[in-house]
């Protein structure tokens, strides 16, 4: 069954402290791996899309990165508006293009 | 420039009531998703349309619920005599077509049932 699990659930830094979010993943096939930032009350924005392990992206103090089995979300000196649940999606060759998403990571950047 | 959009925003029906949640995709977009959010879980896949057509319902439930996407006018997520149980944010969100991976979502409509 495919399936994909976040870690940490929650995670509180200070401001300028770096850090990485987990997204691990089974599939059948991995069609594309999917980072969106969901805000209280809103709906998940887009961030990046990885397709092959080694792949990796940026965007402003994010990095994301991706192997056979996870996925990275590296945050290098988040500030506050930061804040936000991380979610992590796959789309797997087997089905439609349907996202199965993991539970998200809270994260909270202290000032 | 407008993403996509869903209305009402928030809506409150009594047990028993019908409500219908829409959706209209981002322009150029023709295909469709919809996802339930139940309070402290993740997203769940409910049901993915292109226009008159149903291409996966594998994520809802069997009774009461039911999508559309017609050729003219938004998506409508159909929820009949609804139960405490279905209160959610559900989220819609759309794609240009097949071989185009990235969804883009809405704002969400959050239902609650009284």
């Amino acid at each position: 069954e495919d399936q994909v699990t976040q870690s940490p659930e929650a995670l509180r830094l200070q401001e300028g402290e770096s850090s990485s979010l987990n997204c691990s993943y089974t599939v059948s096939g991995l069609r594309g791996l999917f980072w969106y930032r969901q805000d209280p009350g809103k709906g998940p924005e887009f961030l990046f899309t990885l397709y092959s392990a080694g792949e990796e992206k940026e965007k402003e103090r994010l990095k994301a990165t991706l192997t056979k089995k996870e996925s990275f979300l590296h945050i290098t000196a988040p500030k506050p508006e930061d804040s936000a649940t991380y979610l992590c999606a796959v789309q797997a060759t087997s089905g439609t293009y349907k996202y199965i998403f993991g539970t998200g990571t809270r994260l909270k950047v202290l000032a | 420039n407008a993403g996509v959009m869903q209305n009402p925003r928030h809506l409150v029906r009594r047990r028993g009531q019908e409500a219908r949640l829409r959706c209209s995709p981002m322009k150029g977009h023709s295909h469709v998703y919809w996802y339930r959010q139940l309070p402290e879980e993740g997203l769940k896949f409910m049901v993915y349309l292109q226009k008159e057509n149903i291409i996966d319902e594998s994520g809802m439930p069997k009774e009461r619920f039911s999508a559309e996407f017609p050729k003219e006018g938004p998506s409508i997520l159909r929820i009949q005599q609804v139960v405490r149980g279905d209160s959610a944010a559900y989220f819609c969100a759309s794609s240009p077509g097949r071989g185009f991976y990235e969804q883009y979502f809405g704002p969400g409509t959050r239902l609650t049932v009284t």
